[in-house]
């Protein structure tokens, strides 16, 4: 089945280091996304990548950084730089990037930084 | 600039019980709408959408539909199962840019 993979499923790291999440996508998809997400906040746009090779800034992309060398992968690493880093990421993808694409979620990583 | 606001959580409910949760949402010009839902643990599925005013999406007992003269967007289903406890999302996206805006979320807890 298709479908997109992230992992590890919970992540503990000390205040100070990086950290990078994986996300993994068979679905052929060209856009992918990476949103966190907290409580009470609803979801927010950290980064997104419209296709290979290419990717763009979302809401709040400060202390964080992304790469897109292959289709079906855009991981996320997560800086010393973030401020308030422990939060719930989910990765999603569309087929293209654009207004009736619906995204396709993996099922997150929680990631708890002390 | 764009935005969703959904009606506060938690809702909470008996079973067959009947389900309205509010959402509106402010754009300029025609917005996708969409309904997520998110189970504990879990990410986001999508669950319904509607492009264009009065439009009614519609799966798995729920619906909503489209209303540009009330920005609205809201999410019903006729009798509600324990299994439908989860976290529903609205949201909202404009075919010039793809950027896809949520909601808060609105939490449902359905008791038998």
């Amino acid at each position: 089945d298709g479908g997109i993979t992230q992992s590890p499923k919970y992540l503990f790291r000390k205040e100070g280091q990086n950290v990078t999440l994986s996300c993994e996508q068979n679905l052929n998809h060209d856009a992918m996304y990476w949103y966190r997400q907290d409580p009470g906040q609803g979801l927010r746009l950290i980064y997104y990548s419209q296709i290979v090779n290419d990717f763009q800034k979302g809401d709040i992309a400060e202390g964080y950084s992304v790469s897109r060398e292959k289709k079906e992968s855009f991981p996320l690493t997560v800086t010393s730089a973030q401020k308030n880093p422990t939060a719930f990421y989910l990765c999603a993808s569309s087929i293209s990037y654009g207004g009736n694409s619906p995204l396709h979620f993996g099922n997150g990583t929680r990631l708890t930084v002390t | 600039g764009d935005s969703v606001t959904q009606m506060e959580g938690p809702v909470t409910l008996s079973e067959e019980a009947f389900l309205t949760i509010n959402c509106t949402y402010t754009a300029t010009g025609y917005p996708s709408l969409f309904w997520y839902v998110q189970y504990p643990g879990e990410g986001l599925q999508l669950l319904l959408k509607a492009t264009k005013a009065d439009d009614k999406g519609s799966n798995k007992g729920f619906e909503a539909t489209y209303r540009k003269e009330t920005t609205s967007f809201h999410l019903e289903k006729g009798s509600v199962q324990v299994s439908d406890s989860a976290v529903y999302f609205c949201a909202l996206s404009r075919s010039n840019t793809g950027k896809l805006i949520f909601g808060q979320g609105t939490t449902l807890q359905v008791k038998p």
